[in-house]
């Protein structure tokens, strides 16, 4: 089975812009999360999709927004980019969301200048 | 509120000798705690969960509810367990909503 997939690997956004990252779970799986990796605050919670829907959410501004298609994939946006928002931004999918084990993408790396 | 410390973001130890990461959580509900790890240059992979109380590479992980504690432990460090270790807590009944602590660099000196 293909891993879960992320595009594109390596972003650069000036201040102001908004970008949108895609996510591929493995065949299968139905559930995907995001997450942002930062050296100061390590792995936060963004947001779970499962089934199209919002399931979870952690606590990001409103310009973090996300939206999952009927074949799983999911796509992450943040508008208005501020430098803080550099960062490596994970997904993970899972069959269900819950006990079973979540399966992580190799992340995008976005720099905002 | 939820929250995962990991107290050591850096440690070091001797092939063969024991070791032992600490993780801390705060939470009211019943907690599901998970070990991740991330070997360099590859991606983020589970290690072991406290439900299903496995041996996975030699590491065992025993939540003690009283002391809020899930440590990781490994009695022989080998020099491959050298990565970053990220404990977790899962909140949600339904789906998954996790929090991590900052990770801890093991390093095992050869």
């Amino acid at each position: 089975k293909a891993g879960v997939t992320q595009t594109p690997r390596y972003l650069i956004k000036t201040r102001g812009q908004q970008v949108t990252l895609s996510c591929s779970p493995i065949s299968g799986h139905r559930s995907v999360s995001w997450y942002q990796q930062t050296p100061g605050q390590g792995l936060q919670f963004l947001f779970e999709y499962f089934s199209e829907t919002q399931r979870n959410k952690g606590n990001f501004p409103g310009r973090f927004s996300g939206r999952q298609f009927s074949n799983s994939r999911s796509e992450m946006n943040v508008s208005t980019l501020e430098l803080g928002d550099s960062a490596l931004y994970l997904c993970a999918s899972s069959l269900e969301g819950g006990e079973e084990t979540q399966y992580f993408g190799p992340g995008t790396r976005l720099l905002v200048l | 509120a939820q929250r995962v410390t990991q107290p050591e973001k850096l440690l070091s130890v001797f092939k063969g000798a024991p070791v032992e990461l600490k993780c801390n959580y705060s939470y009211s509900g019943s907690p599901e705690l998970f070990w991740y790890v991330q070997y360099s240059r590859q991606r983020l992979q589970l290690l072991l969960r406290h439900i299903s109380r496995e041996s996975i590479k030699g590491f065992t992980a025993d939540l003690n509810k009283g002391e809020t504690s899930f440590h990781l432990k490994k009695p022989f460090a080998q020099e491959e367990d050298s990565a970053m270790y990220y404990c977790a807590l899962r909140t949600m009944n339904t789906g998954n909503q996790f929090y991590f602590g900052t990770g801890t660099s093991l390093t095992v000196i050869p």
